[in-house]
């Protein structure tokens, strides 16, 4: 049973270009959540979907980041014109529901953006 | 609001001692989980353990158990007999009963020393 998987690990643009992070839940999940970590920092929510609808964005940038769960494929976070300011670790995670109190939610292994 | 306090950026601790990382939360919900993840230098975040706020023990997992203090509102992890590869980034987290977000503190970097 493949775990929550994200492309690419590594990813390099230049500022003014656009990225696109990729995460495919674990099989039989259908809420995944996106994560920021800064350099030094710790993981920082930005939003939750399940499928085909965004619930709560509420720790995404206003501007030029957006996210998207089609009812194929996988979740893909994006990020317009990004700014060096934007070079961080991407994290998705998955669950079975929405409800992660008293569940572990499973992390990728993180899609880390360089702006140059 | 929810928030986690780490006050400890680094640790070092002998190879086969234990080691104590801290971890303080604040939060006014009555149910709440509280979470340890492990990051090593190669990034991936690796769940270690999980104590819910109705739990009567303390959680252990193997060589981690969590120091369950809720009058304190603290959690501390404790790694015993700690390894070489231990050496890592560890974060605490809390979510709150019937949420879907993790708040996560700053971190902990452990160095084990041989």
């Amino acid at each position: 049973n493949a775990g929550v998987m994200q492309n690419p690990r590594h990813l390099v643009r230049r500022r003014g270009q656009e990225a696109r992070l990729r995460c495919s839940p674990m099989k039989g999940h259908s809420h995944v959540y996106w994560y920021r970590q800064l350099p030094e920092e710790g993981l920082k929510f930005m939003v939750y979907l399940q499928k085909e609808n965004i619930i709560d964005e509420s720790g995404m940038p206003k501007e030029r980041f957006s996210a998207e769960f089609p009812k194929e494929g996988p979740s893909i976070l994006r990020i317009q014109q990004v700014v060096r300011g934007d070079s961080a670790a991407y994290f998705c995670a998955s669950s079975p529901t929405g409800d992660i109190s008293g569940n572990t939610i499973y992390f990728g292994e993180g899609s880390w953006l360089t702006v140059v | 609001a929810q928030k986690i306090t780490q006050t400890q950026p680094g640790m070092f601790v002998q190879e086969k001692e234990a080691v104590t990382l801290d971890c303080t939360y604040d939060t006014s919900d009555p149910s709440y989980g509280l979470f340890w993840y492990k990051q090593p230098s190669s990034g991936e975040m690796i769940f270690l353990i999980y104590q819910g706020s109705y739990d009567q023990q303390n959680a252990t997992e193997g060589r981690y158990s969590l120091n369950f203090q809720k009058a304190r509102k603290s959690a501390n992890l404790v790694i015993s007999a700690s390894q070489l590869g231990d050496s890592a980034m560890y974060f605490c987290a809390i979510s709150a009963s019937g949420t879907y977000k993790y708040i996560f503190g700053t971190g902990t970097r452990l160095k084990v020393l041989a």
